[in-house]
C-alpha cells in the first residue's frame, strides 16, 4: 500500500537559517508528489508539485524540493526561513487508486525562532 | 474570485443530530473530495466524486454521506452514526484525474 512518512513531527529553526523537511514515500510506480502548507485553522495551500521531468522543483515562497527516486524521498528546502513560514507542512503522494486520491503524511510543525 | 468556499467555519452538533457541511467551488472542477483532519494524523479521505451524480467511499466513510447533484457543490453530512465527529473537515477539488487538488478553508465541527 502507498504511504508517506514525515519523520519529524516538530522542527524549530532560527529566522534566516536554512530549512529541510523530510518526506519519504512508498509507491509502486512513478509518483506524483506534493508539498502543502497549512496555517492554524486554515486550509491547505499548495507549495509545489512534481509530476515528471526535472527532479528539482521550484515552488512559491522561495521553497524547492528534490525528487530522489533511489531514496524514495521528496524533501522540501528553503535557504533562509522567515518568521511567516511557521506553519504545518504536509507531503502527499498520488494518485493512489482511482479518482486521483492522495495519501498524506502526518505533517511537520515548523516553529521559527526570532 | 475563483475558489472553494466552505461553510460554516464552525459547527456544533448535539448528540443524535445530523449536520451538513457545505462545499462550493467555482473553478469548474470535475472532481471534489472531503477529508477529515485530526491532530497528528494528517488528512484522511472520507468521500470523493469524479463527476456529477457519482461518488465513491474513501478510507473512512462510515458515519458520513454525500451528494453531488451539481458540479459546483459537494455537501457532506455527518450522521449520528459517526461517534467521534469532532475534527477539522476540508473540502478539495481538482480538474480531474492526476491533477492538483486545491483546498477550501475548512469547517471545524464540535460536539456539544
Amino acid at each position: 500500500a502507498q504511504s508517506v512518512t514525515q519523520p519529524d513531527i516538530h522542527i524549530t529553526v532560527s529566522e534566516g537559517a536554512s530549512l529541510e523537511l523530510r518526506c519519504n514515500y512508498s509507491y509502486g510506480a512513478t509518483p506524483y508528489l506534493f508539498w502543502y502548507v497549512q496555517s492554524p485553522g486554515q486550509g491547505l495551500q499548495l507549495l509545489l508539485k512534481y509530476f515528471s521531468g526535472d527532479t528539482l522543483v521550484q515552488g512559491i515562497k522561495g521553497f524547492e524540493a528534490e525528487f530522489k527516486r533511489s531514496q524514495s524521498s521528496f524533501n522540501l528546502r528553503k535557504p533562509s526561513v522567515h518568521w511567516s513560514d511557521a506553519a504545518e507542512y504536509f507531503c502527499a503522494v498520488g494518485p493512489t487508486g482511482g479518482g486521483n486520491k492522495l495519501t498524506f503524511g502526518t505533517g511537520t510543525q515548523l516553529k521559527v525562532e526570532l | 474570485d475563483g475558489g472553494i468556499t466552505q461553510s460554516p467555519k464552525y459547527l456544533f452538533r448535539k448528540e443524535g443530530q445530523n449536520v451538513t457541511l457545505s462545499c462550493e467551488q467555482n473553478l469548474n472542477h470535475d472532481a471534489m473530495y472531503w477529508y477529515r483532519q485530526d491532530p497528528g494524523q494528517g488528512l484522511r479521505l472520507i468521500y470523493y466524486s469524479q463527476i456529477v451524480n457519482d461518488f465513491q467511499k474513501g478510507d473512512i466513510a462510515e458515519g458520513y454521506s454525500v451528494s453531488r447533484e451539481k458540479k459546483e457543490s459537494f455537501p457532506l453530512t455527518v450522521t449520528s452514526a459517526q461517534k467521534n465527529p469532532t475534527a477539522f473537515y476540508l473540502c478539495a477539488s481538482a480538474t480531474g484525474t492526476k491533477e492538483t487538488q486545491y483546498f477550501g478553508p475548512g469547517t471545524r465541527l464540535l460536539v456539544l
